[in-house]
């Protein structure tokens, strides 16, 4: 079975400041995809970042980045220069790999909050 | 593109009344469309999956005839929450998923807040 673990419920960043939100996971499939969502309290989900199981270098998008460690079964969110608007949910998902449906399996999210 | 659109975005009902949410996809045909249920500061549950034209299939545990899905067509889903009761008030999101959409499997709504009195 697929599992997302995200082990901190809560992270607090200096504006301007990096930071890094943790994701492990299970699988046994050999192709799959992670993602990274961000949920504002107006609770829409906002898809930030994907990284491919076969992908050799780590996805980047603008301050985002995701550190892909596939022999830990890490992939790791990293947000450059934190800003106010980046407090949020984020939550870590596992799902297929680019151009195919089906399920994500969501990870239990964390709460971040940047502090001026 | 791939844009989805949910709607209402918040009701407020009395105990016992049906509410149906809506879930369109608005620029590209949904093959597949997903039911989830968020409680506050948790993560998001699917309820359900829905295929074009075929019957609903439901996790373990949520219950088909008080959720009732229908995918009638390749842009429209609803979500009936049959004679609500405050328990069912909670945050519901539908997303919607069609092969060749880049590196999203599934284009998010953006959720229904129920509120049942």
């Amino acid at each position: 079975a697929q599992k997302i673990t995200q082990t901190q419920p809560g992270m607090f960043v200096q504006e301007k400041e990096a930071v890094t939100l943790d994701c492990t996971y299970d699988t046994s499939d050999q192709s799959y995809g992670l993602f990274w969502y961000k949920q504002p309290s107006s609770g829409e989900m906002i898809f930030l970042i994907y990284q491919g199981s076969y992908d050799e270098q780590n996805a980047t998008e603008g301050r985002y980045s995701l550190n892909f460690q596939k022999a830990r079964k890490s992939a790791n969110l990293v947000i450059s220069a934190s800003q106010l608007g980046d407090s949020a949910m984020y939550f870590c998902a596992m799902g297929p790999p680019s151009g195919n449906t089906g399920k994500l399996i969501f990870g239990q999210g964390t709460t971040l909050q940047v502090k001026p | 593109g791939a844009v989805v659109s949910q709607h209402p975005s918040r009701v407020i009902c009395k105990s016992g009344t049906s509410v149906k949410i809506e879930c369109r996809s608005l620029d590209f045909q949904a093959t597949t469309m997903f039911w989830y249920r968020q409680f506050p500061k948790k993560s998001l549950m699917l309820m359900a999956t829905s295929n074009e034209g075929s019957k609903a299939t439901y996790e373990q545990g949520v219950e088909k005839d008080k959720f009732l899905i229908n995918h009638a067509s390749l842009t429209l889903s609803t979500l009936t929450v049959t004679s609500a009761h405050p328990e069912d008030s909670s945050f519901y999101i539908c997303s919607a998923s069609s092969r060749g959409q880049g590196n999203q499997p599934q284009h998010f709504g953006d959720g229904t807040r129920l509120s049942i009195l």
